[in-house]
């Protein structure tokens, strides 16, 4: 079945970078782009952006732009979130979700990865 | 940035009551609209897309209706499975947005 699996949790000094990574199965990896939301904790759902796995090419919120980095390994079907200088509002759980290109949507989510930057 | 205001912020509902959540955008998007449930310690869900299609395995008791800047998510009977909190997303633009959540409690 259509599976997101996310590496597990990172506890990061501030200032120091993250990788997280989102591994993809049971559908053609290329043909659906991955999108990465945080959740701050008790918090809402915010984009972070968006990544072709077809081109690699990516699309980021204004707000992260010059402080994350999306790739993708075709080979290996995996989609990476590198976050530089963490802050202590950092703080999340970041998620991976497909997107359907066609409504926009995003059908099936990894489980989260909590990255705690510590005060 | 398109902004999604959903309400209310919360809600009060017994087993078997119709709720009704809104969804505001601050211009519009079309039918690009998406609903998510989502319960703690957990992933949220894709129930709806493109503002009124269920997505497949969703319980027909939900439903969404709307276009351009005003949307809502319906539970025709609400059943214990779904206290939850709920999410609108758009989709029309980037950056994507959603909506603050909507917290659905048992009454």
């Amino acid at each position: 079945q259509v599976q997101l699996m996310q590496s597990g949790a990172e506890v990061k000094n501030p200032g120091a970078s993250v990788k997280v990574s989102c591994k993809a199965s049971g559908y053609t990896f290329n043909n659906y782009g991955i999108n990465w939301v945080r959740q701050a904790p008790g918090q809402g759902l915010e984009w972070m952006g968006w990544i072709s796995t077809y081109s690699g090419i990516t699309d980021y919120a204004q707000k992260f732009q010059g402080s994350v980095t999306m790739t993708r390994d075709t080979s290996t079907r995996t989609v990476y979130l590198e976050l530089r200088s963490l802050r202590s509002d950092d703080t999340a759980i970041y998620y991976c979700a497909r997107g359907i290109s066609e409504t926009g949507a995003f059908d099936c989510w990894g489980q989260g990865t909590l990255v705690t930057v510590p005060s | 940035d398109i902004q999604m205001t959903q309400s209310p912020s919360s809600l009060s509902a017994s087993i078997g009551d119709r709720v009704t959540i809104a969804c505001r955008a601050s211009q519009s998007v079309s039918t690009y609209l998406s609903w998510y449930q989502q319960k703690p310690g957990k992933a949220p869900k894709l129930l709806i897309y493109t503002a009124s299609n269920l997505q497949s395995g969703v319980p027909s008791r939900f439903s969404g209706s709307g276009s351009g800047t005003y949307f809502t998510l319906t539970i025709s009977s609400v059943q214990p499975e779904d206290f939850a909190t709920y999410y609108c997303h758009q989709s029309f633009g980037t950056p994507y947005t959603f909506g603050q959540g909507t917290k659905l409690e048992m009454k």
